[in-house]
């Protein structure tokens, strides 16, 4: 079955550009996770969302960082006023369950990079 | 200090070899652990959740130390497949932040 998707890929901005990047969970899952990945790096957590709540945004740098995910399913990660820190991979994963101590299936990642 | 510490290697080991990784967590209130694989460029796999009991999986022996703080995966008879970065995954009670290590890396050479 299809896995994580994540879109764009690759994405370039200037500094200060707004950008917004995509996930699509595996159908059906309950769990969102956002994190962000700097190279050498293991991923450092954002945001969870069950279901439409966004239960947890503790990790969220600032308040440059929203996400969402209005009807349960898509979900954005929008990012405003970019900066060269914000370069980054940025992984999504979803979860069957309602709780985060189940496996965690992550999609490819967006690469995002700040010039 | 960080919450979750791995020795980032890399450990450079022998097909055929037996390999050893431990990380350490700081919250005593830790209640879940994984380990996750992470080939280069992309994104991390689970290789194992870790029981309080210890498990195992073929050549892979996950066991948890929890007076100590913390846990330990064990690859025996490495591959050239088993060339990644292995990330150690804690989850604190009560909580969804899901903390990972910065990943230790292994090379295993033919």
């Amino acid at each position: 079955g299809a896995g994580v998707s994540q879109s764009p890929r690759y994405k370039v901005a200037k500094r200060g550009q707004d950008v917004a990047l995509r996930c699509d969970p595996i159908s059906g899952h309950v769990s969102l996770f956002w994190y962000q990945q700097a190279l050498g790096q293991g991923p450092e957590f954002l945001t969870y969302f069950q279901n439409e709540a966004q239960l947890d945004k503790s990790g969220l740098p600032s308040d440059r960082f929203f996400a969402e995910r209005p009807e349960g399913s898509v979900s954005t990660l929008k990012i405003q006023r970019t900066q060269q820190e914000d370069s980054a991979v940025y992984l999504c994963a979803s979860s069957s369950q309602g709780v985060s101590a189940y496996e965690q299936y992550f999609g490819p990642g967006t690469r995002l990079t700040v010039t | 200090r960080k919450e979750v510490e791995q020795d980032p290697g890399p450990f450079n080991v022998p097909e055929g070899a037996t390999v050893a990784f431990n990380c350490t967590y700081s919250n005593s209130a830790s209640q879940s652990f994984f380990w996750y694989r992470q080939d280069c460029r992309k994104e991390p796999k689970l290789l194992m959740s870790v029981y309080s009991s210890g498990n195992e999986d073929g050549r892979f022996t996950a066991q948890l130390n929890r007076a100590s703080q913390y846990i330990s995966l064990l690859i025996r008879d490495s591959k050239l497949s088993d060339s990644a970065t292995y990330l150690c995954v804690v989850l604190n009670t009560g909580g969804f932040k899901t903390i990972f290590g910065a990943g230790t890396r292994l090379f295993v050479k033919a």
